[in-house]
């Protein structure tokens, strides 16, 4: 079955940054793409980003445009997002999700990100 | 890009309809039928359940159904049942191609 296992809880400082990665299984994965999506503590979803596994083009919500990396690694049917310069409020669990078409079908099961100083 | 609109809340006891609204522009929601409606009980990553403005995947119940008029996107749930008391988001494309969610509309059922 298709699925999405993503990297462990991570805590970090102000400033440094932090690597999920998202780990595709089931489909042929670079057939579609990748969006994350964030969610604070209480709060609602937020997209970040998309890639194409394909060809590696990206779109992000203008937030996140020069502190977002996302890359993909197609031989281990991997995606990784970078988010630098973190700060408290960058404190959240962070989702992958397979995008089809505009829609997110499956999604990772989150990695929680505590930025604490 | 700002936020869908959506209500903060809306409630229905067992067996009742519910709708929850979601109101965009001509940016996003009005310019395409992109838009999906998301499910999300507390603790769990959120789970599609509309599609496509009115669209359902394989084994989500025929009790979920959407619609789109304007520049507005509706999701009515229909013969409630208490696991169906979650948070909702509403998500659409945009003209720029990126994407946007709605703030979410937390379901009870009394």
């Amino acid at each position: 079955q298709v699925q999405l296992v993503q990297s462990g809880a991570e805590v970090k400082k102000p400033g440094a940054s932090v690597k999920v990665s998202c780990k595709a299984s089931g489909y042929t994965f670079i057939t579609n793409g990748i969006s994350w999506v964030r969610q604070a503590p209480g709060q609602g979803l937020e997209w970040m980003g998309w890639i194409s596994a394909y060809k590696g083009d990206t779109k992000f919500a203008q937030k996140f445009q020069g502190r977002v990396t996302l890359t993909t690694e197609t031989s281990t049917s991997t995606a990784y997002m970078e988010l630098r310069s973190l700060r408290s409020d960058d404190t959240a669990v962070y989702y992958c999700a397979r995008d089809v078409r505009y829609v997110m079908d499956v999604w990772g099961q989150g990695t929680t990100v505590t930025v604490f100083s | 890009q700002s936020a869908l609109a959506q209500p903060a809340s809306v409630s229905g006891s067992p067996g009742q309809s519910i709708t929850i609204s979601c109101t965009g522009t001509i940016s996003d929601i009005g310019g395409h039928d992109y838009v999906s409606w998301y499910q999300q009980h507390p603790g769990i990553a959120p789970k599609l359940i509309v599609y496509e403005v009115n669209n359902r995947p394989s084994g989500v119940p025929d009790r979920f159904s959407g619609s789109k008029s304007g520049y507005t996107a509706s999701l009515t749930i229909s013969g409630l049942q208490v696991e169906d008391e979650a948070d909702y988001y509403c998500y659409s494309l945009t003209s720029a191609t990126t994407r946007v969610f709605g703030g979410g509309t937390k379901l009870t059922v009394l």
